[in-house]
């Protein structure tokens, strides 16, 4: 079936490091990619998404590639700041059949910066 | 443009006693969704709806979950009886036309 496995958290960065999110995902034909996030006491955001293969999501300073190859879609930013502290989650849809449109999430990476 | 609203935002019950949830997804999506969120998880969905008809709700612990979607706008959510292990967070998100799904702020319950 459908999955999607992310990196354990919790991911601890000083302010200005470099981040990646590792993120992997099991699914048949072309699914849809997405990169949400959730600030404290808050819903879901869609940080960005990618729709096909070598598609490039950005917004924020947050980038994710779809890699078909490897069947991945790890999140990057070039230099965090402590505002970027929240849980990440990667998500797929399929964009046919019966489950069409459902996400299916990954648990969840939790990242805090340090100032 | 207003958001998914949910309300309330927070519940706490004794165990074996009724709750409701209830969503207004964004004006003009025909797709609603409930999602349950435990601690430290992503969410699972739980039912989806497209206008009033629930189109996929196989995931939805039918002998104590309901839902309906009246009229195809607001939707509730019900746990009868609640249990200890219902405590969670449980998400509503629409759609619209394309595939992105825009979230509300959950209601928070805890059964004790």
């Amino acid at each position: 079936g459908n999955s999607v496995t992310q990196m354990e958290g919790p991911v601890t960065l000083s302010e200005e490091a470099f981040l990646t999110i590792n993120c992997t995902y099991t699914a048949t034909g072309y699914p849809s990619l997405f990169w949400y996030v959730q600030y404290p006491g808050e819903g879901l955001q869609l940080l960005l998404k990618a729709t096909k293969a070598d598609d490039k999501g950005s917004n924020k300073g947050f980038e994710a590639t779809y890699r078909k190859e490897t069947t991945s879609f790890h999140l990057e930013k070039g230099s965090v700041q402590v505002s970027d502290s929240a849980v990440y989650f990667c998500a797929l849809t399929r964009d046919y059949g019966g489950s069409q449109g459902n996400l299916i999430f990954g648990k969840g990476t939790k990242l805090s910066v340090k100032p | 443009e207003a958001g998914v609203v949910q309300s309330p935002r927070y519940k706490i019950i004794e165990k074996k006693q009724p709750v409701a949830f209830w969503c207004n997804p964004i004006s003009g999506h025909n797709t609603l969704y409930w999602y349950l969120q435990n601690l430290g998880q992503g969410p699972e969905l739980l039912i989806r709806y497209e206008n009033e008809e629930a189109v996929d709700d196989s995931q939805l612990p039918k002998d104590r979950f309901s839902a309906e979607r009246l009229k195809g706008v607001d939707s509730t959510l019900k746990i009868q009886p609640a249990e200890l292990g219902d405590s969670a967070v449980y998400l509503c998100a629409s759609k619209g036309w394309g595939n992105t799904q825009y979230f509300g702020p959950g209601t928070r319950l805890t059964v004790l």
